[in-house]
């Protein structure tokens, strides 16, 4: 069965500190993998994509890695803010799925950045 | 940038009410989808349309119906609101392919009471 776990469930960290999320995933076959984030009481925005031959993939603040052979994704986040509180949602998309409905989502992870 | 547009941040209704949340998104995509997010369940599928007219299930679509007459909005319906219906919806479109991503809308609290 597809499927994408997200570690920690939740993470509180302080103002300007760094963190790491991480994503595994039993998805196959693998096309891409995206991460969102979602502010509370809002809709998920994309951060990044990653594709079977990205290794790393940075977005500001953010940098993504991925392992395709471990099957392992994770989201490092430098000098955080106080906005990077959210949650971070990674997202696997099949290889076979050509009108999106079967994406596989995580549980996401609730980052919180305390002043 | 694509725009997904809910017509409600917040619903409040009764139970037994006919429910409409509508979707708008204004880039000429073709698939559309509509979830709910619960805590600690996630992101759940309950239907999408590939196409005008077009529906398809899925993971959970008792108690929802959908419609989509045009191209640019995907409706979403409770026949007759229950409590267990309160929940956050998030509708989203994208681009027919593989490689291609959502777009989601900002999400419709609705609470069912």
């Amino acid at each position: 069965k597809n499927q994408v776990e997200q570690s920690p469930q939740s993470l509180i960290i302080l103002e300007g500190k760094n963190c790491t999320l991480q994503c595994n995933y039993t998805v196959s076959p693998f096309s891409n993998l995206r991460w969102y984030k979602q502010d509370t009481g809002r809709g998920p925005v994309s951060l990044t994509i990653m594709t079977f031959s990205e290794n790393t993939k940075s977005n500001g603040r953010y940098t993504a890695t991925l392992d395709a052979d471990t099957k392992q994704s994770s989201l490092h986040i430098t000098a955080s803010q106080l906005s990077d509180s959210a949650s971070y949602i990674c997202v696997v998309t099949p290889g076979t799925d050509n009108y999106g409905q079967n994406f596989v989502f995580g549980p996401g992870t609730r980052l919180s950045v305390l002043p | 940038d694509v725009k997904v547009t809910q017509s409600s941040r917040y619903l409040v209704k009764r139970t037994g009410e006919k429910v409409f949340l509508e979707c708008v998104q204004d880039m000429d995509h073709e698939n559309m989808f509509w979830y709910r997010q619960d805590p600690g369940l996630g992101l759940r599928l309950i239907y999408f349309s590939y196409d005008v007219k077009m529906k398809e299930k899925g993971d959970i679509p008792e108690g929802y119906s959908v419609s989509r007459e045009k191209k640019e909005r995907f409706s979403l319906i409770l026949e007759s609101a229950s409590t267990n219906q309160t929940s956050m919806y998030l509708c989203a479109s994208r681009l027919v392919g593989v490689g291609y991503g959502y777009t989601f809308g900002s999400g419709t609290r609705l609470t069912v009471v």
